[in-house]
């Protein structure tokens, strides 16, 4: 079946920028997702690539997509103690007869002033 | 997000009472989940709704069950509560289109004693 993996921790210092890595087996993946989760909340869609984009830039976020390698990547520049949080990497698989999201576990991303 | 209201906040019970978990909705969307978040687990589907009356298992639904009688609400029911089930509970909906992402509630902490 479909699985997404993300390592569980990271920690980096405030200013340095953050990588979070994800793999998935599913290779038929169209939309991929990176939601952000902050104490006590929900998940918030944070950005989103499609899978026919090698890249996506969107202010101190990048997101990487190496479609041969069903490896996708959230690179956070310039990290701040905000970003502090978990990140989760998300999958859509599915056709017009149905999508869902398959997420992975969460990489919790520590900032150090 | 996307007008979604989880009640309780916070729940505190013992073994074996029964818990209903409700989830409202102001978007109209089409689907509807339940999941729960455990560390190191990441979310886990429990059960989900993709219609008034259309419901549907997720990958650890034993022990739970959801009823969606109107559009805007999808409850979830732990029959007879065990410690197992404490939990983070989340849920979440989406229109069921293509790059249509999910929308978190803030979350349900349950602790069963």
């Amino acid at each position: 079946g479909e699985d997404v993996e993300q390592s569980l921790f990271l920690s980096v210092r405030e200013g340095d920028s953050s990588v979070i890595n994800c793999t998935y087996t599913d290779s038929s993946s169209t939309y991929l997702y990176w939601y952000k989760q902050e104490p006590g909340a929900g998940l918030q869609l944070l950005t989103y690539i499609f899978s026919n984009m090698d890249m996506k830039q969107d202010q101190r976020l990048t997101v990487l997509l190496n479609k041969k390698d069903k490896h996708l990547s959230l690179r956070i520049a310039d990290t701040q103690t905000g970003d502090s949080a978990i990140y989760f990497c998300a999958v859509e698989v599915g056709d017009t007869g149905g999508f869902k999201t398959i997420f992975g576990a969460g990489t919790r991303l520590f900032v150090k002033a | 997000d996307a007008g979604i209201t989880q009640s309780p906040r916070h729940k505190v019970t013992e073994t074996g009472t029964p818990v209903t978990l409700r989830c409202h909705q102001t978007e109209n969307h089409r689907y509807m989940y339940w999941y729960r978040q455990d560390p190191g687990h990441g979310l886990r589907l429990i059960h989900y709704s993709y219609g008034v009356k259309d419901t549907d298992k997720g990958e650890v639904s034993d022990g739970y069950s959801v009823s969606r009688s109107k559009t805007e609400d999808f409850l979830l029911t732990l029959e007879s509560a065990t410690s197992s089930q404490t939990s983070v509970y989340f849920c979440a909906t989406t229109t069921g289109d293509s790059n249509q992402p999910q929308h978190f509630g803030d979350g349900t902490r349950l602790s069963i004693l």
